[in-house]
């Protein structure tokens, strides 16, 4: 089975400032996905980024990148220019390319914006 | 972007009642529904699979018969906590499948049983 960590509970990061999230995973599968997925207050799920293990180039979406390492099972968020409403609950997840597809899902990390 | 809407978004119940969940995708056909349970401060954990028109998948350790999953049309998913209890109570999220690529998330349902 897959499984997902996110070794940080916790990351803290000054208003306009650079934070990476760590991410690292566990799969004997060669195609899949994997995800960021931010969780504000209000609960609702918010699709950060998605990167295809296919794909070499690291994914991006506007201030926000990965930094996805596939020998290593190693797949980083990084914020740029941090903005006060970046803070929330981060989810890193995985989704099998075949079979069911359901996300597993990191223990998540609570990024908090110093003002 | 496509929308999933779930409701109720709050619930009160008191213990031994039942509760249902709806999960409705509004612009697109979900041939698979997924839910999550997700405790104070916790990671969202898969509780069953649905797919329209067959029996739920469940994950090992849920119950079956407390969490009842009926995927009746293709935009239609209801999960029905039986006979509630305190320890049921939770926050409930659905997620709706339009095909390999995409896959959207409802609102969440808290569920509070007294």
């Amino acid at each position: 089975a897959q499984t997902v960590t996110q070794s940080q509970p916790e990351m803290s990061v000054q208003e306009a400032e650079t934070v990476t999230l760590s991410c690292t995973y566990d799969t004997s599968e060669s195609d899949y996905y994997l995800f960021w997925y931010k969780q504000p207050p209000s609960r609702q799920m918010i699709l950060v980024i998605r990167q295809e293990a296919y794909k070499q180039q690291n994914a991006t979406e506007n201030r926000f990148s990965v930094n996805f390492q596939k020998a290593a099972k190693s797949f980083s968020l990084k914020i740029s220019d941090s903005q006060l409403g970046d803070a929330a609950m981060y989810f890193c997840a995985y989704r099998s390319y075949q079979g069911a597809q359901k996300l597993v899902f990191g223990q998540g990390t609570r990024l908090t914006i110093n003002p | 972007g496509a929308v999933v809407s779930q409701h109720p978004s709050r619930v009160i119940c008191k213990s031994g009642t039942s509760v249902k969940i709806e999960c409705r995708s509004l612009d697109f056909q979900a041939t698979t529904m997924f839910w999550y349970r997700q405790f104070p401060k916790q990671s969202l954990m898969l509780m069953a699979t649905s797919n329209e028109g067959s029996k739920a998948t469940y994950e090992q350790g849920v119950e079956k018969d407390k969490f009842l999953i009926n995927h009746a049309s293709l935009t239609l998913s209801t999960l029905t906590v039986a006979s509630a209890h305190p320890e049921d109570s939770s926050f409930y999220i659905c997620s709706a499948r339009e095909d390999r690529e995409k896959l959207f998330f409802g609102s969440g349902t808290q569920l509070s049983v007294l």
